[in-house]
């Protein structure tokens, strides 16, 4: 059964600082891996989607990177700002019928 | 819709009163996702539909749970005889179809219904 780790829980940072946020599986037998966002009382905005074919993806000021045979993924925030503060979650896809597996999260807050 | 649309968005409801949640996904989404997120718990997987057949619904956790969609389109969670740890927030996805390594397979999430059972 695939589990989904995410750590820290929490992370609290001063503006401007570049920050890593880590995401482990337990089954690298998967399709793809998302990160999302999710501010207090909305839903989750995808912020980038790796293949299991690919390494990273870069989208502006964040990069995502996957090791699959690893069971690891990073997502990488550089030059944090107040408005990065949110949830990240990452989910990993390992079937055919698309079905994401998450993690708990990561609260990330950005003081100013 | 732009978007995936669920509501109500906020429902409060008594110990052992049926509830019905409702999504609309974006059009054209054949594949519609039922997440549920406790509080202080991550997202957990309730059901995929695929049009109107829903071949993983292995998340469903109990017979109190079921849903249902109708022409491809809206679909409705229902629980019955509600309890206190029902009390989350229930989020819908939905995916276009496509080839699994297009990207087509993203999910877009809805804003989700907030359910408390007193």
């Amino acid at each position: 059964k695939q589990e989904v780790t995410q750590i820290p829980a929490a992370l609290s940072v001063p503006e401007g600082e570049n920050l890593v946020l880590n995401c482990s599986f337990t089954d690298s037998a998967i399709y793809n891996l998302q990160w999302f966002r999710q501010d207090p009382g909305k839903g989750l905005t995808s912020l980038l989607l790796i293949q299991s074919s690919q390494r990273e993806q870069t989208s502006g000021r964040l990069n995502a990177s996957l090791d699959k045979s690893s069971g690891r993924s990073t997502l990488y925030i550089a030059a944090s700002q107040p408005g990065d503060s949110a949830t990240y979650l990452c989910a990993v896809n390992g079937g055919a019928t698309n079905k994401l597996i998450f993690g708990t999260g990561t609260l990330l807050a950005v003081q100013p | 819709g732009a978007g995936v649309s669920q509501s109500p968005s906020n429902k409060v409801t008594e110990k052992g009163k049926d509830v019905e949640l409702r999504c609309d996904p974006i059009s054209g989404h054949t594949a519609l996702y039922w997440y549920r997120q406790s509080l202080g718990q991550g997202l957990e997987f309730l059901i995929y539909f695929q049009g109107n057949s829903a071949p993983d619904k292995s998340g469903l956790p109990s017979d109190r749970f079921s849903a249902e969609r109708t022409g491809g389109s809206v679909s409705t969670l229902t629980i019955q005889r509600t309890q206190q740890e029902d009390s989350a927030v229930y989020l819908c996805a939905s995916s276009s179809p496509g080839r699994r390594l297009s990207g087509a397979n993203v999910l877009t999430f809805g804003a989700g219904s907030r359910l408390t059972v007193l």
